[in-house]
């Protein structure tokens, strides 16, 4: 299977602040890449597909970039609403897909 | 609006079965492509299974339930169905019901349920 590995596991930045995060495919998937939210006590919600297309109704501080092994979600404004867990997750093979490990945001 | 709603889920000792539903709305759905995502307490995603949009053509599982899970879909009920034999306590999840979609090559899981909870113990 293909490891999906993000970065931070966890990380706490205030309102306004810029946030990064990074998956790292352990092999080249070109831009088979997608970023997924998840709320306490919700279930995940599409932000971005095909690493850097915005979902439908997705609000404009989210950004994906990368291709091949790295990829970036942006958070150009971090916003209270924003507090969640964040997942990549691979399309590459879609006989096995897989999910990143999960980047937990907190607001400071 | 479009909808997927779970059912199924309850309490099951080690090595029993059980059946999950996932009835949609809102949508075509023997046109979609299908999947089952589980997620255990306090742990990540985990994709369980894909379905093509006839239920035929394509049916694939993660590797780690070693051939326990069957996935079928009946288009004419509009549902998803996910058969779960032998379960093990490292079963016990959220199962969410995934609806899946394309744009040209790239595929996305665009629309989830609310889940099912399973849990596996004696």
């Amino acid at each position: 299977d293909i490891q999906m590995t993000q970065s931070p596991s966890s990380l706490s930045a205030s309102v306004g602040d810029r946030v990064t995060i990074t998956c790292r495919a352990s092999l080249s998937i070109g831009t088979y890449v997608n970023w997924y939210q998840q709320k306490v006590g919700r279930a995940p919600t599409l932000l971005i597909f095909a690493a850097s297309s915005l979902q439908s109704g997705v609000p404009s501080r989210f950004n994906g970039t990368g291709s091949g092994t790295d990829f970036t979600l942006t958070i150009s404004s971090l916003q209270p609403e924003d507090l969640a867990t964040y997942y990549c997750q691979q399309t590459y093979r879609t006989r096995a897909l897989t999910f990143g490990g999960g980047t937990k945001v907190e607001i400071k | 609006e479009v909808q997927l709603v779970e059912s199924g889920g309850g309490l099951v000792q080690p090595g029993g079965s059980l059946r999950l539903s996932c009835v949609v709305s809102g949508f075509i759905f023997r046109d979609y492509e299908m999947n089952w995502v589980r997620q255990a307490p306090g742990k990540g995603l985990e994709w369980v299974s894909y379905i093509s949009s006839s239920g035929g053509s394509s049916i694939y599982y993660a590797e780690s339930l070693e051939g326990r899970f069957t996935i079928s879909r009946d288009n004419s009920k509009n549902s998803l169905y996910l058969e779960m034999n032998s379960l093990r306590v490292e079963d016990t999840a959220v199962y969410y019901c995934v609806k899946g979609d394309r744009r040209q090559y790239y595929y996305y899981m665009d629309v989830w349920g609310k889940g099912t909870t399973v849990t596996v113990s004696s």
